[in-house]
């Protein structure tokens, strides 16, 4: 069955260094997300992507965060400068076009790390 | 603004014994809700999910009937098995929604069954 993949599984890093999050949609879905969840709290939507550009964000979803989908595959979350709070699991997910269904796939996430 | 409360956790369980998850919700018009389930390991799985006032969602032995007087959703079980054990999410989609609309969720419930 097919699956959302996510790569790393967890990542480790210095404040203020730039990480970037890996995520393989299904190969047929249209729309991307990405959700995060800090240790204890909610999981939290971060942006929803389509057609190539943002469709929604969050407040979370600030000038350090931007999503690419570079190779028509890989779909990406960077952060470009980590703070000691964006420690959480990201979530990836994907759904599939509107005339097969509604369902939002996840992946199985990255366990983010700031030091 | 829409929010999910869902009970704290943890849940732990003898094999057979019966599961209550309580879930709330906050929002205008008429969200749709979902459970989603993480197994050990896992990404988010969609459970079961329910469109409107007093539609019942079931799957696996799990039931949650969209209750609009109450704004509640709640999960139940009649008989837990250990292969259960999970933690579960309670989650609302906004209405209207369109294709993109993201997903708001609770804080989950971590749920241990015990033989």
């Amino acid at each position: 069955e097919p699956e959302v993949t996510q790569t790393p599984s967890h990542q480790v890093t210095q404040m203020g260094q730039e990480v970037i999050l890996r995520c393989v949609p299904i190969s047929n879905h249209l729309y991307f997300y990405w959700y995060r969840q800090i240790l204890g709290q909610k999981v939290e939507f971060l942006v929803s992507f389509y057609n190539n550009e943002i469709s929604e964000k969050s407040e979370i979803f600030d000038d350090q965060f931007s999503v690419e989908r570079p190779d028509g595959s890989n779909f990406t979350l960077k952060i470009r400068s980590t703070k000691l709070e964006d420690s959480a699991m990201y979530f990836c997910a994907s759904r599939a076009p509107d005339r097969v269904g509604d369902e939002q796939f996840f992946g199985p996430g990255t366990r983010l790390t700031v030091l | 603004g829409n929010s999910v409360t869902q009970m704290e956790g943890p849940v732990t369980l003898s094999e057979e014994a019966f599961l209550t998850i309580n879930c709330t919700y906050t929002a205008t018009g008429y969200p749709s809700l979902f459970w989603y389930v993480q197994y050990p390991g896992e990404g988010l799985q969609l459970l079961l999910k329910a469109t409107k006032a007093d539609d019942k969602g079931s799957n696996k032995g799990f039931e949650a009937t969209y209750r609009k007087e109450t704004t509640s959703f709640h999960l139940e079980k009649g008989s837990v098995q250990v292969s259960d054990s999970a933690v579960y999410f309670c989650a609302l989609k906004r209405s209207p929604n369109s294709g993109n609309t993201p997903l708001v969720f609770g804080k989950g419930t971590r749920l241990s069954v015990i033989a």
